[in-house]
């Protein structure tokens, strides 16, 4: 069945640094995917997708590109602020959530 | 603003006891869900509503039942309290035919099983 592996966290960087958060996904066909942050205390938002092959979603700073090649979904933004703490979740169109991977950033 | 709205925010419990978690909507979606959320385990699809009139199981069911009331509104209800459902609760909606929207979020009910 369709699944969602995503790096375990938490991740702690200093404010400015690179991010890159690993996403790999299975899946029969070509499926949407998603990644959603989460505030502390707050609901899941969406922040960027990508519907096909070789798109480039791209958000708040924030960068994934569907790589089918790989199977891979891989969130980047290359200087983080401490707003942007928080939890990060992949995911595909069928419902199914990566585990999750905290983030803190540190000024 | 439009979106996903859950009452309650906060609720405790004890250990047999009953309750309904709602859920409302205001985009007009087809689709709606429900995930708890414990830690280190991300979001687990309890039940969904593909469309008004239907619900089907999703991946941990067991101890919840649920109501497709109306296009709306989505509820959840715990028949049996049980410290195990101690959990963060979201609502979502979607729309299926509509596949690159994603989901919306409700902000969550916090519950408590004592």
């Amino acid at each position: 069945g369709n699944s969602v592996t995503q790096m375990e966290g938490p991740v702690t960087l200093s404010e400015e640094a690179f991010l890159t958060i690993n996403c790999t996904y299975t899946a029969t066909g070509y499926p949407s995917l998603f990644w959603y942050v989460q505030y502390p205390g707050e609901g899941l938002q969406l922040l960027l997708k990508a519907t096909k092959a070789d798109d480039k979603g791209s958000n708040k700073g924030f960068e994934a590109t569907y790589r089918k090649e790989t199977t891979s979904f891989h969130l980047e933004k290359g200087s983080v602020q401490v707003s942007d703490s928080a939890v990060y979740f992949c995911a595909l169109r069928d419902m199914r959530f990566g585990a999750g991977t905290r983030l803190t950033v540190k000024p | 603003n439009a979106g996903v709205t859950q009452t309650p925010k906060f609720q405790v419990l004890k250990t047999g006891q009953s309750m309904t978690l709602q859920c409302a909507q205001d985009m007009n979606h087809n689709s709606m869900y429900w995930y708890r959320q414990d830690p280190g385990m991300g979001l687990r699809l309890i039940y969904y509503s593909a469309s008004e009139g239907t619900t089907d199981k999703g991946e941990v069911p067991n101890g919840y039942n649920v109501s497709r009331l109306n296009k709306r509104e989505f509820s959840l209800r715990l028949e049996s309290a049980a410290p195990s459902q101690t959990s963060v609760y979201f609502c979502a909606s979607s729309e299926p035919y509509r596949a690159h929207y994603g989901y919306t979020f409700g902000s969550g009910t916090r519950l408590t099983v004592v």
